[in-house]
């Protein structure tokens, strides 16, 4: 019962390097999100997919590209990271069944980035 | 616009004693509200969710939460509280444009002493 997976869970980067965050989910659900949560400042979201090979910007895009090639897999990628990216990455996704608006969004466990 | 505001930053309370966590909403259309709960190094668990059916909607671990419209509210409350019901709870407004929109509240702090 895995439901929403992101690997690693973990991760220390230089300024500049790059890396990809990978999410999975085994409820086949359509909807996909990427969030990064600083302190004091809630959930923001990142990207966001609607369906197998959508994407699309959320509020603060800017520094990361996504893609989701499969519905089950929904990847953030930071081709040049930079130490305001230190942060935690969570991954979310959500059904269509009984309403977009009225389904919760499944959790996965994050991902602890930190730029040096 | 749409937004939360949950108005407490840190609640304490003692094992056993009722617990109360506020949250105001504001919202164009008739919402669909949630509250989550995220335990540390862990990510957002969904306790319970309100989606314009009863006005009072009971959750996972025993807690419950109350629809006002009139007073735009949507606190989450529990009768006793448990030393594993220290964590951080978020209330969330989902709308709906074009996806799914989630708006966080900034959370709220549940500290529980023995």
């Amino acid at each position: 019962n895995a439901g929403v997976t992101q690997t690693p869970k973990f991760r220390v980067l230089k300024t500049g390097q790059s890396m990809t965050l990978l999410c999975a989910q085994d409820m086949n659900h359509e909807y996909m999100y990427w969030y990064r949560q600083d302190p004091g400042m809630g959930l923001r979201l990142i990207h966001y997919s609607v369906g197998e090979g959508t994407t699309a910007k959320g509020e603060v895009p800017d520094g990361y590209n996504v893609s989701r090639l499969k519905k089950q897999n929904f990847l953030l990628g930071l081709e040049s990271a930079a130490p305001s990216q230190t942060s935690v990455y969570f991954c979310a996704s959500s059904g269509v069944t009984g309403g977009i608006g009225n389904q919760p969004q499944h959790f996965g466990d994050g991902t602890r980035l930190s730029i040096l | 616009a749409q937004s939360v505001t949950q108005l407490d930053s840190h609640v304490s309370v003692s094992e056993g004693t009722p617990v109360l966590l506020r949250c105001n909403y504001s919202s164009s259309y008739s919402p669909s509200l949630f509250w989550y709960v995220q335990h540390p190094n862990k990510g957002l668990q969904l306790l319970l969710k309100y989606t314009s059916a009863a006005t009072l909607v009971k959750g996972i671990n025993g807690f419950e939460a109350e629809f006002k419209k009139s007073e735009t509210s949507f606190h989450l409350t529990k009768p006793s509280a448990h030393m594993s019901d220290a964590a951080e709870y978020f209330c969330v407004v989902s709308i709906y444009t074009g996806f799914q929109k989630l708006v966080f509240g900034t959370g709220t702090r549940l500290l529980v002493s023995p």
